[in-house]
């Protein structure tokens, strides 16, 4: 069975840092494109950021250029988001999500996400 | 950025068909994919590639895209239905996903 389990969500101040993780199993790890997807209380799903299946691409929403850092560990199935200079819009239900193909596709299986609210 | 346009919301009665639509400009010429979240669950990709659907969805869900509009219709909608429903394509000039705001699906 496939599975992507998020963690690392937690309360923290603004302007401080957190690093979200996702574990995944039951599929060939390296072979995917994954992706961090967020989600505001209320609100629709927003894009974060991808790690290109082959290591060559990442990319960002401007939203969270220049603060956020995705990255990905083949050996232990694992996908990254390191969180820095937090603000109180980055409040939100962060999911992992592995892309159906190699990449530039659909989502086709997501984790139950990890919460990061920003508040002082 | 591309831009994806949803309705707020979509109502229909059980039994009935449930139209949701996707504006963008020249969507035609891009793969959308839909997904259905039910409160307090992760997002489903329900249609994927305009018109293909995963492993496990029903039939009942299909997808069409042409022009500037792609459409997710629900056929025979059961009260299991309801969910909120969002449209998805890969922006190429950009590199990246957009998502549409979400429509929320209410039997009546």
């Amino acid at each position: 069975e496939v599975q992507l389990v998020e963690s690392g969500g937690a309360v923290v101040q603004p302007g401080g840092s957190l690093r979200l993780s996702c574990t995944t199993s039951g599929f060939s790890f390296e072979d995917y494109t994954m992706h961090w997807v967020r989600q505001a209380p209320g609100k629709g799903l927003e894009w974060v950021s991808f790690f290109s299946w082959d290591g060559t691409i990442t990319n960002y929403a401007d939203s969270v250029k220049g603060r956020f850092t995705i990255s990905r560990d083949n050996s232990k199935n694992s996908l990254f988001l390191q969180m820095n200079s937090l603000r109180t819009e980055d409040s939100a239900l962060y999911y992992c999500a592995k892309d159906l193909r190699r990449g530039g596709e659909a989502f086709n299986i997501w984790g139950q996400g990890t919460r990061v609210t920003v508040s002082s | 950025s591309y831009v994806l346009t949803q309705p707020p919301s979509v109502s229909v009665a059980p039994g009935q068909t449930a139209r949701v639509t996707c504006g963008g400009n020249n969507i035609g010429s891009k793969s959308v994919h839909w997904y259905h979240q039910k409160p307090g669950q992760a997002p489903v990709l329900v249609v994927y590639d305009d018109s293909d659907r995963p492993s496990g969805i029903p039939e009942r869900f299909s997808g069409s895209n042409s022009g500037n509009t792609a459409t997710l219709t629900i056929s025979r909608v059961e009260a299991g239905d309801e969910a909120d429903y969002y449209c998805q394509v890969w922006d190429s000039s950009s590199d990246q996903p957009v998502f549409g705001g979400g429509t929320k699906l209410t039997v009546l």
